[in-house]
């Protein structure tokens, strides 16, 4: 069974300029997860979809951060403009739905604000 | 609100002893509660979980964990510690909103010296 996918691996932006990142899940997971991994800290949510739907975004920072997930597959994560502190692993991960189930996560798109 | 506790930032031990990584919870019922690897320039990777049932849970990797509802804990243990577990762990425990999301600790680096 293939994993999350996820890409680009590494990216170098500079602060005010566009950035996306793209997730596609395990086959079959009704609910997609965006986390954000700041060095030395544990993931924190920032969206939740289920199927193509928001569940959860109550930490997205949406003046400058958006999701979307269309036909309830693949999902793009979009931060615009960056800032400094936006420098973080962001984590996708997909789960059957049901809250029960475990996630399962890609290898993450690690981001550089200069 | 949910959280997790992780007290050590970073746990040694020699190669063939017995390891513990400490997790305590707090929630206002019954936790359902999960413990993640990470190791360097990867996604999480899920080792086991507890929702209900027997208080020792067995995971991948000869990992397990005891639930201790009355201390609140959720230890991870391994009987004989293996260089290779040398990694970041996560505990998690299932926020009680109906989105399920779940809530990561700080985590600990094990480190496994041969």
């Amino acid at each position: 069974e293939a994993g999350v996918a996820q890409s680009p691996r590494y990216k170098i932006i500079e602060k005010r300029q566009s950035v996306a990142f793209w997730c596609n899940p395990i086959s079959g997971h009704a609910t997609l997860y965006w986390y954000q991994q700041i060095l030395g800290q544990g993931p924190k949510l920032l969206i939740q979809f289920q199927n193509n739907g928001v569940v959860d975004d109550s930490q997205l920072p949406k003046d400058r951060f958006s999701a979307e997930r269309l036909k309830g597959v693949d999902s793009t994560l979009k931060i615009q403009p960056a800032k400094l502190e936006d420098s973080a692993v962001y984590l996708c991960a997909s789960s059957l739905a049901g809250s029960g189930y475990e996630q399962y996560f890609g290898p993450g798109t690690r981001l550089t604000v200069t | 609100a949910q959280s997790v506790a992780q007290p050590e930032d970073q746990v040694n031990v020699a190669e063939g002893n017995p390891l513990t990584v400490k997790c305590t919870y707090s929630v206002s019922g019954n936790p359902y509660l999960f413990w993640y690897v990470q190791y360097p320039n990867r996604g999480l990777q899920f080792l086991l979980k507890y929702i209900t049932g027997d208080n020792l849970v067995k995971g991948s990797y000869g990992f397990e964990a005891e639930f201790n509802k009355s201390q609140t804990s959720f230890h991870l243990k391994k009987p004989s510690a293996l260089v290779s577990d040398s990694a970041l762990y996560f505990c998690a425990v299932r926020d009680y909103s109906n989105t399920g999301k779940l809530i990561f600790g700080q985590g600990t680096t094990l480190q496994v010296k041969p």
